[in-house]
Formats: C-alpha cells, sequence, structure tokens
C-alpha cells in the first residue's frame, strides 16, 4: 500500500504555545488529506479535510483557528495546533488519498501524540 | 448522519477464530473498512468491501456484509498473539464529499496464549 509519514511521533509543548504536525504522502500524490483526533479509548473524530490548493473543510465544533491546516502541496499538509492548552493534548492521525487510490482506499499516518504541559 | 457501532472487546485464545461485528446505520455506504491500530501507532488498512458484494477473503481474513441488516462483521483464522490490537469499523458513503469515512469506536481484541 501508500506510504503516509506524520512527524513528529511525538511532542510535548508548554501551554501556550504552537506545535505544527507535518503529514506526507510518500510515494502518491495526495489530493485529499484528512485529519482526526483520537480521545484515549475512543474512537477517531475527524477534524477537517484539506485539498491541495483550498481551504481546509472544518467538522462542527472544531475551531480553524486554533486548528490550522494548510495543504500547500500534493504531498504535505500540515495541521499547526496554535496556543496550545492540556486540553488539546491528545493523539493527532492524518490520512491521504490520492487519485492512484481512486475511491477506494486511505492510507494512515502513524500519528502525533501531543502533550501540553 | 452516519453512525458506526461495535462491541468494546473481545478475548480468544490463540488459535481459535475471533469475529468482530460492526453495524453502521447509513444505507447509502459504498465501502466498508477494516483496521487494525497497535498501541501508540496510527492505522492499517487490513482490507475493504465494495457494499455490492457479501463477501471477500484474503488470507486469514474474512470480510461478511450483509447490506440488508446493514451487519459487518471480520473473521481472523488460527488469531495469534500479534494479533492483539483495537480493529475499527468504518463506512463511507455516496453521498459524502472528498471521501470522508466514519469509524466505529473500536473494538479491543486481546489473544491469550
Amino acid at each position: 500500500g501508500a506510504v503516509v509519514s506524520q512527524h513528529p511521533s511525538r511532542v510535548i509543548c508548554k501551554s501556550g504555545t504552537s506545535v505544527k504536525i507535518e503529514c506526507r504522502s510518500l510515494d502518491f500524490q495526495a489530493t485529499t488529506m484528512f485529519w482526526y483526533r483520537q480521545f484515549p479509548k475512543k474512537s477517531l473524530m475527524l477534524m477537517a479535510t484539506s485539498n491541495e490548493g483550498s481551504k481546509a473543510t472544518y467538522e462542527q465544533g472544531v475551531e480553524k483557528d486554533k486548528f490550522l491546516i494548510n495543504h500547500a502541496s500534493l504531498t504535505l499538509s500540515t495541521l499547526t495546533v496554535t496556543s496550545a492548552h492540556p486540553e488539546d493534548s491528545s493523539f493527532y492521525i492524518c490520512s491521504a488519498r490520492g487519485t492512484i487510490q481512486k475511491n477506494t482506499e486511505a492510507f494512515f499516518g502513524q500519528g502525533t501524540r501531543l502533550t501540553v504541559v | 448522519g452516519e453512525d458506526v457501532e461495535q462491541s468494546l472487546f473481545l478475548s480468544v485464545r490463540e488459535g481459535d477464530s475471533s469475529v468482530i461485528n460492526c453495524t453502521y446505520t447509513d444505507s447509502s455506504s459504498t465501502y466498508l473498512y477494516w483496521y487494525k491500530q497497535e498501541p501508540g501507532a496510527g492505522l492499517q488498512l487490513l482490507t475493504y468491501i465494495f457494499s455490492n458484494m457479501d463477501m471477500k477473503q484474503d488470507q486469514r481474513l474474512t470480510v461478511l456484509l450483509n447490506k440488508k441488516d446493514k451487519h459487518l462483521s471480520l473473521r481472523i483464522a488460527d488469531t495469534q498473539t500479534g494479533d492483539s490490537a483495537i480493529y475499527f469499523c468504518a463506512e463511507r458513503s455516496s453521498g459524502t464529499s472528498y471521501g470522508k469515512l466514519t469509524f466505529g469506536q473500536g473494538t479491543i481484541l486481546t489473544v491469550h496464549p
């Protein structure tokens, strides 16, 4: 299958600072990327969908000014958690779909564990 | 909106078969997926099935789909300790733009030696 790489895998930051998480498709062009948040022992909650070159579409209840998403190229999307607070601590996972997968598969990154102290 | 439900826990002995069940509500689902998540890791796509299929087999994995009852199952034959993980089913409906997936809450599979 296609490879999606997320970086960093773990990050600890101080409250009030911003953190950027990168999601890269390594061997295909990702026209669409999805950002999910996963709470402990919970399912994945879709935060936003981004298409290359367009503004991200945020799910209801997700603050777009808090979670900035940029999808500037066909292989890279970034999620920036601005002015992070302890309640933003979570596991963030991206997934990517490109034309090669047509309408079937979406491949996931390995996730980023964010801890805000 | 779409809703996907799974049982939360399943415990089996090594060598037995595991069956993980999932129900969904969206009748316009086009594709249904099974993902595996190991501790601290992302999601690994195990298999998927198109909604006009009843069954799909891939080595130790068998997916059964009952579209009438909106019920999906994943059978793992000869379950091994390395199969211990969280298993998520997910559905994609035809009405969802860009192929957004709706996930179940995950089934924690524990395999005992």
